[in-house]
């Protein structure tokens, strides 16, 4: 079965600094990849997907991911945080015949300081 | 707008009461889910429909229900026979596919405490 991890629990960053949030998977094909990202009491957003072709996705909100096949990860960058960004943040993975059903890893709270 | 409305937002139950969330959307997707979400866990599937009048298990299915008899309408009880029901539930939607190229659009969840 597949699998997501996401190693981070917390991360703090400056507002203005860059960002990364690791994710890795688990599946034996190509899988699909998902970005969400959640904020306090709320359902997900969609930040980006990937299904197949170019490894670099853009996503909304500046953000954009790229998947490595080598390294089994699909993580999460965006150049400039800003304070708005401060959520959680899931990664999740969906496979071939599965139908919509994802794999969401445990999250990544994200703060942001001022 | 479209999108996914869940009711309540908050909710309270004693020991030992069936309780059910309501998901209702007008995105036309065939497909529904429901996960339920704890701290440090992320997001467990308990149960989808990919289409009316059928459903299946996911991951956590036990003590919990669902029936979808209409289309935009995916209903949960939360049933005296689940040990731990305090829980963020989210309700989910796709287009159907044979293959995975949807993406899931969320409510915005429905927080239950038993008391």
């Amino acid at each position: 079965a597949q699998s997501v991890t996401q190693p981070d629990i917390h991360i703090t960053v400056s507002e203005g600094a860059s960002l990364e949030l690791r994710c890795n998977y688990s599946y034996g094909a190509t899988p699909y990849l998902f970005w969400y990202v959640q904020s306090p009491g709320q359902g997900l957003q969609l930040l980006l997907k990937y299904f197949s072709g170019d490894t670099l996705v853009q996503g909304i909100k500046g953000f954009e991911a790229e998947f490595k096949r080598s390294q089994s990860s699909f993580n999460l960058r965006k150049p400039s945080v800003h304070w708005s960004d401060a959520a959680e943040y899931f990664c999740a993975v969906g496979v071939t015949g599965g139908g919509n059903k994802l794999t969401f890893g445990t999250g990544t709270q994200l703060k942001v300081e001022l | 707008d479209g999108g996914i409305t869940q009711s309540p937002k908050y909710l309270f139950r004693k020991e030992g009461q069936n309780v059910t969330l309501s998901c209702e959307q007008n995105l036309n997707h065939d497909a529904m889910y429901w996960y339920r979400q704890d701290p440090g866990q992320g997001l467990r599937l308990i149960y989808y429909s990919q289409i009316v009048n059928d459903f299946q298990k996911g991951d956590i299915a036990e003590g919990y229900s669902v029936s979808r008899e209409k289309k935009e309408s995916f209903p949960l009880t939360v049933t005296s026979a689940q040990k731990n029901p305090t829980a963020f539930y989210l309700c989910a939607s796709s287009i159907r596919g044979g293959t995975n190229t949807g993406e899931l659009f969320f409510g915005e969840g429905s927080r239950l405490t038993v008391l």
